[in-house]
């Protein structure tokens, strides 16, 4: 089925860097998300994004994190400055609406803060 | 806000036989419970999932149940093979589609 891409897929940086996380969402799909997964925890919502716009946040996504999609390319997330404690799996997400089995997740971008 | 309790940390259970993980939700507004399944290293697949207007919901040997009164949910994996082994994670879905996810079942099946 429909893939999300996510670039890179592991990525090591030293405290007080900034990243940033790329996601090649589903074609049509309009909502994009952002997880984040501590090793062996659950996935735990960070931001969704519609039509050009955070709709939500919760409150993992600190002030050091930013999302954009400028002119449909890729979704990021980005990182400035990073923090030891952002060491995670970072999940994108893409869906269509809502509500249905649509909802697709990459496959993870692995992050190590130094 | 939503709060998703997942009962089962781990799991296991014999090939063949059936396995059972429950979920509890705290918000009465959410309609949308999908679940999914993760193996070691890899990304979230989608399972099964089911709405708020039925309470139960059958694909082949994964059956969910709904009640919503308890606001309690829960996946039935019947005829367990090996391959079922994973990290199955229940999730309600909430205001823009936001999934609010349980902590993960670590379901062993042996062989």
């Amino acid at each position: 089925g429909p893939k999300v891409l996510q670039i890179p897929s592991h990525q090591i940086i030293d405290m007080g860097q900034m990243v940033t996380l790329n996601c090649d969402p589903v074609s049509n799909h309009l909502y994009f998300y952002w997880y984040k997964q501590i090793l062996g925890q659950q996935m735990e919502f960070l931001v969704n994004f519609y039509n050009g716009k955070v709709m939500e946040k919760s409150k993992l996504f600190k002030d050091q994190f930013s999302v954009e999609r400028p002119d449909g390319s890729y979704f990021t997330l980005k990182i400035q400055p990073t923090a030891l404690e952002d060491s995670a799996v970072y999940f994108c997400a893409s869906s269509f609406t809502g509500g249905n089995s649509d909802y697709t997740f990459g496959s993870g971008t692995r992050l190590l803060v130094i | 806000g939503e709060k998703v309790e997942q009962h089962e940390s781990t799991l296991s259970v014999r090939e063949g036989d059936s396995a059972v993980i429950n979920c509890t939700y705290t918000d009465t507004a959410s309609s949308y419970f999908p679940w999914y399944k993760q193996e070691a290293g890899k990304s979230l697949h989608f399972v099964i999932d089911i709405r708020s207007n039925v309470d139960r919901k059958q694909s082949q040997r994964l059956i969910v149940l709904l009640d919503k009164k308890a606001k309690r949910f829960s996946l039935h994996i019947t005829a367990t093979q090996p391959e079922d082994s994973a990290i199955y994670f229940c999730a309600a879905e909430g205001m823009g589609y936001k999934l609010t996810f349980g902590t993960g079942t670590s379901l062993l099946v042996d062989p």
